[in-house]
């Protein structure tokens, strides 16, 4: 079954811990994406990556931390920086970069307590 | 700064009934739009539209995409309790280099009842 996987589906944390996390695909994907989702607000790129050993910068990346060491893998820590971290990350992928179909996972809600 | 602005930000109709959600965009280098169902989880791909004038069809929804006013329509005809869902609107920059990016209005939160 080919798919988008994101784990755990529910985070919770405590102020000042850095949590890690999974999202996998088995799509033979090139490009990889986290977005975060808050209520009104749609959702917002954190970081992408076109190819593995690569990423770059969205438009909201303060806080947070990636590695694309695998094709399929693209991990997202959530650090003590992050002054707002509860939220529901959403992880995506695309056959190639550029103007291409994203297919998204299932998401993580973290809560921050 | 991209921009994409949906409206309304919330619908509740009865079934049977017609819905019209809109989207209209400010987007430098503008590629195609598409248009995601939010039910619980995951947005589920329905259209990419790059091209004014060509609706793209599947089912009771359709879609249609105007270049030149920057706006994006999605249709759907005889509701069903089934369509109620976010509807996520997003436009690509296809930007300077090989990769762009999405940028996604805040979603239409469409309430369909019996």
């Amino acid at each position: 079954d080919g798919g988008i996987t994101q784990s755990p589906k529910y985070l919770f944390r405590k102020e000042g811990q850095n949590v890690t996390l999974s999202c996998e695909q088995n799509l033979n994907h090139d490009a990889m994406y986290w977005y975060r989702q808050d209520p009104g607000q749609g959702l917002r790129l954190i970081y992408y990556s076109q190819i593995v050993n690569d990423f770059q910068k969205g438009d909201i990346a303060e806080g947070y931390s990636v590695s694309r060491e695998k094709k399929e893998s693209f991990p997202l820590t959530v650090t003590s920086a992050q002054k707002n971290p509860t939220a529901f990350y959403l992880c995506a992928s695309s056959i190639r970069r550029g103007p291409d179909t994203q297919y998204f996972g299932p998401g993580t809600r973290l809560t921050v307590l | 700064e991209d921009k994409v602005v949906q409206s309304p930000l919330s619908l509740v109709v009865h079934e049977g009934d017609t819905v019209t959600l809109n989207c209209s965009y400010e987007v430098t280098n503008f590629r195609s739009l598409l248009w995601y169902k939010q039910e619980k989880k995951a947005p589920t791909f329905l259209f990419m539209l790059t091209s004014s004038g060509i609706e793209k069809k599947s089912g009771r929804l359709s879609s249609i995409l105007d270049k030149k006013e920057l706006f994006s329509i999605l249709n759907i005809t005889a509701t069903q309790t089934g369509d109620s869902a976010i509807y996520l609107c997003a436009a690509f920059n296809a930007g300077g280099t090989s990769y762009g990016k999405l940028t996604f209005g805040q979603g239409t939160i469409l309430t369909v009842h019996p």
